[in-house]
């Protein structure tokens, strides 16, 4: 099984701030990683596919990068619904795994 | 706007069954792979199985295998979860989720989850 790994687990940060939140596998899974939101009670939301694909809808202020093992979610501009975890996903090879992800709070 | 209810969670006991059931609407169903993934309490997500379109094909986490079985039902716009020998760390919130594509794993529409609890 392919094992994905982000940091931090947590962080405090402020409305404005620029957040970057990095996921690494433990074998290349090329580009075929994607990127959630996810707040308590609610549905998970698909931000990023494909390492770097914004899914439409979704603000410009998130992104994404990388390939192969190493892979980053980045938030230009923290506002206040962006407080959240977020959970990267291969999608490279069955079983799909997720990492353990970053809860973003204030 | 895609729609996805899922329904049938509950308290059961260790050894137990249930059958989770998830509503689509607003999209044709046969076309999209599907999945049940789940959230065990203060823990990550999980990923547990998938079903082609035309149901023909599945596959299933090592912790579930042999005892979950996935279905559905494209006459009822359903996807569906038999869960069998439940065991304590099956306790989770369950989603069904749907494949963005044919087959990419990569899951654009989720419903709220459904929450299971074995416990005696």
């Amino acid at each position: 099984d392919i094992q994905m790994t982000q940091s931090p687990s947590s962080l405090s940060a402020s409305v404005g701030d620029r957040v970057t939140i990095t996921c690494r596998a433990s074998q290349s899974v090329n580009s075929y990683l994607n990127w959630y939101q996810h707040k308590p009670g609610k549905a998970p939301k698909l931000l990023i596919y494909a390492a770097s694909s914004l899914r439409s809808g979704v603000p410009s202020r998130f992104s994404g990068s990388g390939s192969g093992t190493d892979f980053t979610l980045t938030i230009s501009s923290l506002q206040p619904e962006d407080f959240a975890t977020y959970y990267c996903q291969q999608s490279y090879s069955t079983p799909l795994t997720f990492g353990q992800g970053t809860k973003v709070e204030i | 706007q895609v729609q996805l209810v899922e329904s049938g969670g509950g308290l059961v006991k260790p050894g137990g069954s249930l059958r989770l059931s998830c509503a689509a609407s607003r999209f044709i169903f046969s076309d999209y792979y599907m999945s049940w993934i789940r959230q065990a309490p203060g823990k990550g997500l999980e990923w547990i199985s998938y079903i082609s379109g035309s149901g023909s094909t599945s596959y299933y986490a090592g912790s579930v295998k042999g005892r979950f079985t996935i279905s559905r039902d494209s006459a009822k716009n359903s996807l569906y979860l038999q869960m069998n020998d439940l065991r304590a760390e099956d306790t989770a919130v369950y989603y069904c989720a749907r494949d963005y594509g044919t087959n990419t794993w990569t899951f654009d529409y989720w419903g709220q989850g459904t929450l299971v609890t074995v416990s005696s």
